[in-house]
């Protein structure tokens, strides 16, 4: 069964301070997709990595993936409040066809 | 333009009944996705449709829920005979299709079983 395991679960950060979020998953992918969800609202599409080596950036989020370690990291450059909400990865698995298997998320709290 | 749109956005309902929950996705998109995520869990994958065949159930859990999907659009998740198990929030999503996955994802419906 296609595992996709996030760390840490829960981050509590301060203001200005960078950290990582990383996604691991255990078959074959080409496609590795990063989701934020706010409180009681649904998932707003951030990424998709779809090589090995890719890297994206927006704002003070960048996202890169390595697919020989089967890894993908998320990383916060001097966070602000406004980054607060859950981080999901995802990889569609060419293995198994057009399931996503998603991560268990990583909430993010970023403390004033 | 408009994004994908779930209805009900909640529902409530006693134990033993059935319910139906209807999924309008992106005009155009021809993958459509059903997720069930419980309260501060991840997301569980149901159903995809590719048009209007529904080539990988295997997230169904169990006989109680079924999905379809007419004309290539809206779609429809029916649970019947609901349990409590089942309350949580269900989630659509659509994409293109092929090589463009990026799935776009509605508001979700918010199902309370009593």
């Amino acid at each position: 069964e296609l595992k996709v395991e996030q760390n840490p679960l829960f981050l509590s950060m301060q203001e200005g301070k960078n950290y990582t979020i990383y996604c691991n998953y255990s078959t074959t992918s080409d496609r590795l997709y990063w989701y934020r969800q706010d409180p009681g609202k649904s998932l707003e599409s951030l990424f998709v990595l779809l090589s090995n080596g890719a890297v994206k950036q927006e704002g003070r989020l960048m996202a890169s993936l390595d697919t020989k370690a089967r890894l993908s990291t998320l990383h916060i450059t001097a966070a602000v409040h406004d980054l607060s909400a859950t981080y999901f990865c995802a990889v569609d698995s060419t293995n198994t066809g057009n399931q996503f298997y998603f991560g268990t998320g990583t909430s993010l709290t970023v403390i004033p | 333009g408009a994004g994908v749109s779930q209805s009900p956005s909640n529902k409530v309902t006693e134990k033993g009944k059935d319910v139906e929950l209807r999924c309008d996705p992106i005009s155009g998109h021809t993958a459509l996705y059903w997720y069930r995520q419980s309260l501060g869990q991840g997301l569980e994958f149901l159903i995809y449709f590719q048009g209007n065949s529904a080539p990988d159930k295997s997230g169904l859990p169990s006989d109680r829920f079924s999905a379809e999907r007419t004309g290539g659009s809206v779609s429809t998740l029916t649970i019947q005979r609901t349990q409590q198990e089942d309350s949580a929030v269900y989630l659509c999503a659509s994409s293109l299709g092929g090589s463009k996955k990026t799935q776009y994802f509605g508001p979700g419906t918010r199902l309370l079983v009593l």
